[in-house]
Formats: C-alpha cells, structure tokens, sequence
C-alpha cells in the first residue's frame, strides 16, 4: 500500500460545529504532516509528528488540534471555524523524520473544507 | 516564511514544446525537490536533486541546480496535454519542507 487516505473528500461545516478530517497511512511512515492549501497558492505547513508525537507546530490556531492516535493515522480536529479557513487541507507523511535527511512526501488527495 | 520563488507563475505551450520552470531559494540546502499537483489534487514527488549534483534526469524531466545562484531548474521535454497541472518547488529549511509560488502549466493538445 503506497498511498495516504485522507477522509472526508469533502466538509462544509458552520462556524459553530465540531469536525474532524482524518488521515490514514500503511507504509510505515515515521513521519505526518498537514498542510492548509489556499487557491492557487503553495501548500503550508500546519503541523509536523515524528513517532506519533508533535514536532512541529507552526503558530497554528488554537481552533486547529491534531492528534495522532498511532503510527498510521492523523487526525486534525476543528472547533469554531472561521470562513477565511476554508481551504484544501493536505495530509502527507514521510519515512524519514526532522533532520534525518531528504524526506520526501507522499500526500493524500487533500481534504476540501468550507466553513459557513 | 517563503523559501522559494519561481518563475514564470504561468506558462502555456502546445503539445510536444518543452517547458522550463525555474525556481529561486534563499537558504543553503542539502537538496531541492519538485512536485507535481492536478488541479484540487493532492501533491505528486517527481524528483530530488541533493546540493553536490548538478543536474538529473527522470523520464522527460530534467533537473539542473545551480547552489552559487540558489536556483534550481525544472525542464519537461515533448509535453503532453496530461502534463497540464503546477509544480512546486521544495526545500527542507530546519527539516521543514516548505514549497515555492508554483507554476502553472497549460499544455495544449
């Protein structure tokens, strides 16, 4: 299995609701991210798990909690949303961790939020 | 922060023209990487070249890096309509991979 699964395709959520995005891999990846996509612009990265715990947080809003309930699967919780967060959200992971070289990704096909 | 910058943000050819896409970064780096993204798709690898290589070569892509001028290459010989899609740019600051503006390829059948 040489893919990552992300679910759902698709959420359309009010400002007010409690989702969450999932991710699953089977390659034995060591590594996790997320990344909030706008249009027609470059990914950015939201957070980094290496062996199931939080490296990396960039300065994400507290609305956006990821957890990582074992070496497969990721998942982004989200709490109050505001429309401006409404983006293409793409989980990835890696074999490698921080640091250990060159990590090279393996994305999801991206999960598209709206929020109302 | 933005690592990289490429150009052009566009670029529209017909069927069987080559295409190059250029990349500029700002840090040193231990290597460069592209990506592939259909459109709302999830990003594809296609290639990484590390700082002591010059130039590589997969299939119809050509990868030159250049590290006096932080810059770095993408050339995509005879395209094809399903090359149609953006491509990033990636460095790996502090571990991070943090991708460019992109380029967007129109290739025209």
């Amino acid at each position: 299995d040489t893919e990552v699964t992300q679910t759902p395709k698709h959420l359309v959520m009010g400002m007010t609701n409690k989702k969450s995005l999932k991710c699953e891999q089977h390659m034995g990846h060591r590594a996790m991210y997320w990344y909030k996509q706008k249009a027609k612009k470059p990914p950015e990265l939201m957070f980094v798990y290496s062996y199931e715990k939080l490296s990396i947080n960039e300065s994400v809003p507290s609305r956006f909690s990821p957890e990582c309930p074992n070496s497969s699967l990721l998942n982004l919780h989200l709490h109050a949303l505001q429309p401006e967060d409404s983006a293409l959200y793409l989980c990835a992971s890696s074999q490698g961790v921080q640091g250990s070289g060159a990590n090279v990704l393996t994305f999801g096909a991206g999960s598209r939020l709206t929020v109302l | 922060s933005q690592q990289g910058e490429e150009d052009p943000q566009a670029l529209s050819i017909q069927e069987g023209e080559n295409a190059t896409m250029n990349c500029s970064y700002k840090t040193s780096i231990n290597n460069l990487q592209w990506y592939r993204q259909n459109s709302g798709r999830g990003l594809v690898h296609l290639i990484l070249i590390r700082s002591n290589e010059r130039e590589k070569h997969s299939g119809r892509l050509r990868v030159t890096l250049d590290t006096s001028k932080k810059s770095s290459s993408l050339l995509i010989t005879a395209s094809r309509a399903a090359d149609t899609a953006s491509y990033f740019c990636a460095t790996s600051p502090a571990g991070k991979l943090i991708f460019g503006q992109g380029t967007e390829l129109s290739v025209k059948p």
